[in-house]
């Protein structure tokens, strides 16, 4: 299983773009990169999805680079809403094997 | 709509008693899972099951056990052994393909 990194916190100001970096240097070739938001007292859930290179939705992008080892959720213009803890989890979605989550970032957006 | 639910939402318990925690999904997702969460921590698997009448044990299995006689449920016992059960617990399903986890609205079991 794919161990992966996180900062254990970061702020940020409302209006402000915010960048969360996942390292995970032994993905494996059929891992995807999974990231989720959990707000206390709440089960996680999902936001964004992806294999390589960018995927955007309309709340988040996810950037990763050609070697996959690393993975960066962007989260434009924050509000205090988004005051949570983001998760960031790489795993085979082909099957439904175990995937483990790690500490996940907890991110302040400031008034 | 489709989902998981999980009962009771707050959940207290007595030293020494065994307690059960309902989870139930009706999405027709194969897999399905038990977390814990600590204050301030991430979540930990305690067990996991693919597949009706199968399950794993996670990093944290021991003082729990868990049942998986239909698709639809997944209660997780949290027996006498588990010397420090106080914490979030949060069952979740997956199916291969899909998108993420989906995740119950978790219960909270208190020791007093």
């Amino acid at each position: 299983l794919a161990k992966t990194t996180q900062p254990i916190s970061m702020d940020s100001y409302e209006g402000q773009e915010v960048n969360i970096t996942c390292s995970h240097n032994n993905i494996a070739t059929n891992d995807y990169i999974t990231w989720y938001q959990q707000f206390p007292s709440q089960g996680p859930r999902f936001i964004i999805q992806g294999y390589k290179t960018k995927v955007t939705n309309e709340v988040a992008s996810l950037f990763i680079p050609a070697d996959r080892k690393s993975s960066t959720l962007s989260l434009p213009r924050v509000s205090l809403s988004d005051t949570a803890v983001y998760y960031c989890l790489v795993g085979d979605i082909r099957n439904n094997n175990d995937m483990r989550f790690g500490a996940g970032t907890r991110l302040t957006v400031k008034p | 709509d489709g989902g998981i639910t999980q009962s009771p939402k707050y959940l207290f318990r007595k030293e020494g008693q065994n307690v059960t925690l309902s989870c139930e999904q009706n999405l027709n997702h194969d897999a399905m899972y038990w977390y814990r969460q600590d204050p301030g921590q991430g979540l930990r698997l305690i067990y996991y099951s693919q597949i009706v009448n199968d399950f794993q044990k996670g990093d944290i299995a021991e003082g729990y056990s868990v049942s998986r006689e239909k698709k639809e449920s997944f209660p997780l016992t949290v027996t006498s052994a588990q010397k420090n059960p106080t914490a979030f617990y949060l069952c979740a399903s997956r199916t291969p393909g899909y998108y993420g986890y989906t995740f119950g609205s978790g219960t909270r079991l208190t020791v007093v």
